[in-house]
């Protein structure tokens, strides 16, 4: 069964960091381009980062560039968002999705993560 | 960055059909054939419909139907159903080398 499981989110303060991961398992990740993106509540999708299959290309949506930090780890079919000086703003439903070519498909069902004092 | 512009509401009667239009530049849809349209039930994940402006993934009814033109994309849902009503996103990838969604689209079945 092809499955995306991300982990990590949760409760930080303004200006706090979290790392979220994405497990993943039941097809190739290494020859994915894998995203993230996330959902504010209430509110539509947007696209945050994505990073290639040997992790060399890496991009990202302006409001998280400098701030945010996306790797991955082949061998252990893992994807990384690493973030920094988190903002009330970043306050969403984060979602990993894989890219075979250019839609998002697989999705994992998500992580909330609140940006609160 | 800014998204694709999408109606915010569109609604029809059991068997009838609508269509969702999705309006971007020549800097996203209109410079490239990397339109995908996404559907999402409340609380769950976004599911790929439509991708390549017009590819149906296997599994996809087909009642549903990508096309575009100049710098709008559309999705059409013929026959609608009960099980259609959920929101859409429309998604294109952008010479910034970057993605950019819709503003999304809630669709009610009356």
């Amino acid at each position: 069964e092809v499955q995306l499981v991300e982990s990590g989110g949760g409760l930080v303060q303004p200006g706090g960091s979290l790392r979220l991961s994405c497990a993943a398992s039941g097809f190739t990740f290494s020859s994915y381009w894998m995203h993230w993106v996330r959902q504010a509540p209430g509110k539509g999708l947007v696209w945050v980062s994505r990073i290639n299959t040997d992790g060399k290309t890496i991009n990202y949506a302006d409001s998280v560039k400098g701030r945010f930090t996306i790797s991955r780890d082949n061998a252990k079919n893992t994807l990384y968002l690493q973030m920094n000086s988190l903002r009330v703003e970043d306050t969403a439903v984060y979602y990993c999705a894989g890219v075979p070519a250019s839609w998002f498909d697989p999705w994992g069902q998500g992580t909330l993560v609140t940006v609160s004092s | 960055q800014s998204v694709l512009t999408q109606p915010a509401s569109v609604s029809g009667s059991p068997g009838q059909s609508i269509t969702i239009s999705c309006t971007g530049t020549s800097s996203d849809i209109g410079g490239y054939n990397y339109v995908s349209w996404y559907q999402q039930h409340p609380g769950k994940a976004p599911k790929v419909m439509i991708y390549d402006v017009t590819n149906r993934p296997s599994g996809v009814s087909n009642r549903f139907s990508g096309s575009k033109s100049g710098n709008t994309a559309s999705l059409t849902i013929s026959g609608l159903q009960a099980e259609d009503e959920a929101d859409y996103y429309c998604s294109s990838y952008t010479s910034s080398s970057t993605y950019v969604f819709g503003t999304g689209t809630k669709v009610t079945v009356l």
